[in-house]
């Protein structure tokens, strides 16, 4: 069975410095993707960074960045500058199929504050 | 582009009464959408995988007659929550594919359900 840890519950982080969240999963799948997905106190879902299983070089979107370690199952979202407007829950998502049989498992969440 | 859409987006039944939520996708066709179950500072759960034009599969523990999933088009999946009891309060979150294909999935803003 495919699983999703995130071990830290609530993280703070001052505005303009870097945080990282974390994230491990369990799979025997060879081929699968990674995301990170942002909820924000209006609890809309958002996409903030993927990852696919097959390329060694690790994703970046502007200030988002993730250290994926395939071998050891990781895959942490490192957040540079932060701004008051990432304060959010942040989901670390697996995904290993397509179509009408893949589905999205979810890790626990990590909730954010960044501090002004 | 990948704009889901929910409605309504709050709304208060009485137990015992059935409530329909709707789920748009807005500028894609999704064959394929996916419902979710949060409950305040905890994860998604996937409920259910709704297939355009066949019927929804379950995930285990999750009651079919009384949630029930209609995907009567491209654009358009419906959640019936049927005979609402207050355990049934919670905020219900639907997602979709732009392409079969594609693993990422794109979240509506979600549906507030209170039953009273």
């Amino acid at each position: 069975a495919q699983t999703v840890t995130q071990s830290q519950p609530e993280m703070s982080v001052q505005e303009a410095e870097t945080v990282t969240l974390s994230c491990t999963y369990d799979t025997s799948e060879s081929n699968y993707y990674l995301f990170w997905y942002k909820q924000p106190p209006s609890r809309q879902m958002i996409l903030v960074i993927r990852q696919e299983a097959y390329k060694q070089q690790n994703a970046t979107e502007n200030r988002f960045s993730v250290n994926f370690q395939k071998a050891a199952k990781s895959f942490s979202l490192k957040i540079s500058d932060s701004q008051l407007g990432d304060t959010a829950m942040y989901f670390c998502a697996f995904s290993y199929g397509s179509g009408n049989t893949g589905k999205l498992i979810f890790g626990q969440g990590t909730t954010l504050q960044v501090k002004p | 582009g990948a704009v889901v859409s929910q409605h309504p987006s709050w709304v208060i039944c009485k137990s015992g009464t059935s409530v329909k939520i709707e789920c748009r996708s807005l500028d894609f066709q999704a064959t394929t959408m996916f419902w979710y179950r949060q409950f305040p500072k905890q994860s998604l759960m996937l409920m259910a995988t709704s297939n355009e034009g066949s019927k929804a599969t379950y995930e285990q523990g999750v009651e079919k007659d009384k949630f029930l999933i209609n995907h009567a088009s491209l654009t358009l999946s419906t959640l019936t929550v049927t005979s609402a009891h207050p355990e049934d309060s919670s905020f219900y979150i639907c997602s979709a594919r732009v392409r079969p294909t594609d693993y990422e999935q794109y979240f509506g803003p979600g549906t507030r359900l209170t039953v009273t």
